[in-house]
């Protein structure tokens, strides 16, 4: 069955980072690209950017704060945010390309992870 | 980036047709056939209904159809069902490998 499934909740301070992961299964990460989508409460969703293997491509919003990367062995994909501020309070998402080849579309989805920064 | 423009909310009765357009410029929606439409229930992730425009992937249901004109794409759903009830997102391909996504539109079933 393909599948993503992120990791649990996280309660930040202002400035700290944090890291999300998203492990795959059912098929091999680094063949398809993985977007990173957020989305804050109450809010609609904001596309963050990608990576495909090796190869992150972000938003020009979050360049220099974010950091996606893929661990090809744990089959699994990560989102590092830094400095978080209040607005960075969010659901993030991580979502397949569905089909390898053809980015613009996505399926599966993971199940979400509630970043909450709060001091 | 700025989001597309999505009516805030869309209703309709058990059995109707109703359109959701999804309004942007020549530098995402009309610029390429790379419009997508999601489904999200309240604290669910969201799902694809439609990729590339008009296509459907497998599994869902006929009753949601995808088209465009100029820069506004628009997805109707046909025979709304209670189910159906959801907020619904547009995305588009906007250059340079990035995406922007519709404000978001919320279907009431009435």
């Amino acid at each position: 069955q393909v599948q993503l499934v992120q990791s649990g909740a996280e309660v930040k301070k202002p400035g700290a980072s944090v890291k999300v992961s998203c492990k795959a299964s059912g098929f091999t990460l680094t063949n398809y690209g993985i977007k990173w989508i957020r989305q804050a409460p109450g809010q609609g969703l904001e596309w963050m950017g990608w990576i495909s293997g090796h190869n992150p491509h972000y938003t020009q919003k979050f360049q220099g704060r974010v950091t996606m990367t893929t661990d090809a062995s744990a089959n699994t994909a990560y989102l590092e945010l830094r400095s978080l501020t209040y607005d960075d309070t969010a659901v993030y998402y991580c979502a397949r390309d569905r089909e390898a080849g053809y980015g613009s579309s996505w399926y599966p989805w993971g199940q979400g992870t509630l970043v909450s920064v709060s001091s | 980036q700025s989001a597309l423009t999505q009516s805030a909310s869309v209703s309709g009765s058990p059995g109707q047709s109703i359109i959701i357009s999804c309004s942007g410029d020549g530098s995402n929606v009309g610029g390429y056939n790379l419009v997508s439409w999601y489904q999200q229930h309240p604290g669910k992730a969201p799902k694809l209904l439609i990729y590339e425009e008009n296509k459907r992937p497998s599994g869902v249901s006929n009753r949601f159809s995808g088209s465009k004109s100029g820069n506004t794409a628009s997805l109707t759903i046909s025979g709304l069902q209670t189910e159906d009830e959801a907020d619904y997102y547009c995305c588009s391909y906007a250059g340079g490998g990035t995406y922007v996504f519709g404000s978001g539109t919320k279907v009431t079933v009435l």
